[in-house]
């Protein structure tokens, strides 16, 4: 069974770059017809999709943080990061990762999901 | 960009059957799919594609969707189930977003 797990610095001061690693254990980054993704969640508000990453190499951003977002895959660790520039506080939220599967006819899902890492955004 | 609209709370009695909603444009091409989150936990997947349940999910919730809105329902609804759900799609270009989430409230 396939498990996420996040890891990363949890205080990051403003203006510099959050840095956060998903590691996927349980399978391999690369087999199957997956996307990997990075969500996030400010506290006490709802989810914001962040971008995804194929194990190829393409991505998708969410086009509201396209500019400071940077998610790049590395199949030798299976894992995957993801780097978000010029943060400010309202970049302060827990981070989750997860598996994206698309179908054949383009729908998406995510499972499973990381437990989360809480990343705030302080000087 | 996308926008996905939910009802930011409802509440039914334990037993009884309750719709939770999401309205947008994307959802007339794409299916939704759904997302429990308890306090302090990761969400976890309830419902996705057409109506597909994943493994562990009680059959007690399924999906569907008309036109610009889906639907997820919860049919004899137990105290488990309070929680926050949300709705996630995709737009033509690949990227998905969630709608704002729904508060249930088992009464």
């Amino acid at each position: 069974q396939v498990q996420l797990q996040e890891s990363g610095p949890g205080l990051v001061k403003p203006s510099q770059t959050l840095s956060l690693t998903c590691t996927v254990s349980g399978g391999s980054i690369s087999s199957g017809s997956y996307y990997w993704s990075w969500i996030r969640q400010p506290a006490g508000k709802g989810l914001e999709w962040i971008g995804r990453i194929y194990t190829s190499g393409s991505t998708n951003y969410n086009p509201s943080l396209k500019s400071r977002v940077t998610i790049s895959v590395d199949t030798s660790k299976n894992q995957f990061s993801l780097k978000l520039s010029s943060v400010t506080a309202a970049d302060t939220a827990v981070y989750y990762c997860a598996r994206d599967r698309r179908d054949s006819y383009g729908y998406n899902w995510f499972d499973p999901w990381g437990q989360g890492t809480l990343v705030t955004v302080s000087s | 960009s996308s926008e996905l609209t939910q009802d930011p709370a409802v509440s039914v009695a334990l037993g009884q059957t309750v719709r939770i909603t999401c309205q947008g444009d994307s959802l007339r091409s794409y299916y939704a799919s759904w997302y429990q989150q308890k306090p302090g936990q990761a969400p976890v997947l309830v419902i996705y594609g057409k109506n597909n349940r994943p493994s562990g999910i009680p059959d007690r919730f399924s999906g569907s969707s008309s036109g610009n809105t889906a639907s997820l329902t919860i049919t004899g609804a137990q105290a488990e189930d309070e929680a926050d759900y949300y709705c996630n799609s995709r737009d033509s270009s690949g990227n998905q977003v969630f709608g704002g989430g729904t508060k249930l409230t088992v009464l």
